[in-house]
């Protein structure tokens, strides 16, 4: 079936300094890519996302990259802050319009 | 953007009873809406796609008869969790389809089965 597959799980960064997430999806027929971040004990909000037709998206800190040949999308954040600390999960959406996502990456800036 | 509220946000009950949770899209009609379990420190697992009108699609390992949906109108499904067990404890969370590739996320539910 699907899968989405993120690493890492956790990262620690330095406030200031660029954080990566990878993810790696498996089904050739999706064709759009958000990003959420969640917050304990809320519900996942959606901070980006990439279309299939794109190969780059960029909002101010955060900018996503998608290479649908080797079926690989990443965020990245730069200049990261205090509050960008939560968990990070990336989600393709398979043909059924369903969401999957990946297992999350608890990402924390250390001040 | 849209807005999906679910009530309610938090219940604790005894083993064995059932509990319904409510997810509502308040300023549009969503033919879909998805129902989503999350254990603590997991990610979110989607339990079953809810279609107004029609059966819900579970997803394989989710027991339809212990998690009951109905989508009766545009504006609302349900999800009972039957004859609940202390396992069946999570953080669950609806969304709601207003377009392709545009889904909007309840609050979650809070279930603790004692």
């Amino acid at each position: 079936g699907e899968n989405v597959e993120q690493h890492p799980s956790t990262l620690s960064v330095q406030e200031g300094d660029s954080a990566v997430i990878k993810c790696t999806y498996s089904d050739s027929a999706s064709n759009y890519f958000p990003w959420y971040k969640q917050e304990l004990g809320k519900r996942p909000q959606l901070i980006i996302d990439i279309r299939s037709n794109v190969g780059e998206k960029k909002d101010q800190r955060i900018a996503v990259t998608l290479n649908k040949t080797a079926k690989h999308f990443s965020l990245h954040i730069t200049e990261t802050q205090p509050e960008d600390s939560a968990v990070y999960f990336c989600a393709a959406y398979s043909s059924a319009s369903k969401i999957i996502f990946g297992s999350g990456t608890r990402l924390s800036i250390r001040p | 953007g849209a807005v999906v509220s679910q009530h309610p946000s938090w219940v604790i009950c005894k083993s064995g009873t059932s509990v319904k949770i409510e997810c509502r899209s308040l300023d549009f009609q969503a033919t879909t809406m998805f129902w989503y379990r999350q254990f603590p420190k997991q990610s979110l697992m989607l339990m079953a796609t809810s279609n107004e009108g029609s059966k819900a699609t579970y997803e394989q390992g989710v027991e339809k008869d212990k998690f009951l949906i109905n989508h009766a109108s545009l504006t609302l499904s349900t999800l009972t969790v039957t004859s609940a067990h202390p396992e069946d404890s999570s953080f669950y969370i609806c969304s709601a389809r207003r377009r392709e590739n545009e889904q909007f996320f309840g609050p979650g539910t809070r279930l603790t089965v004692l």
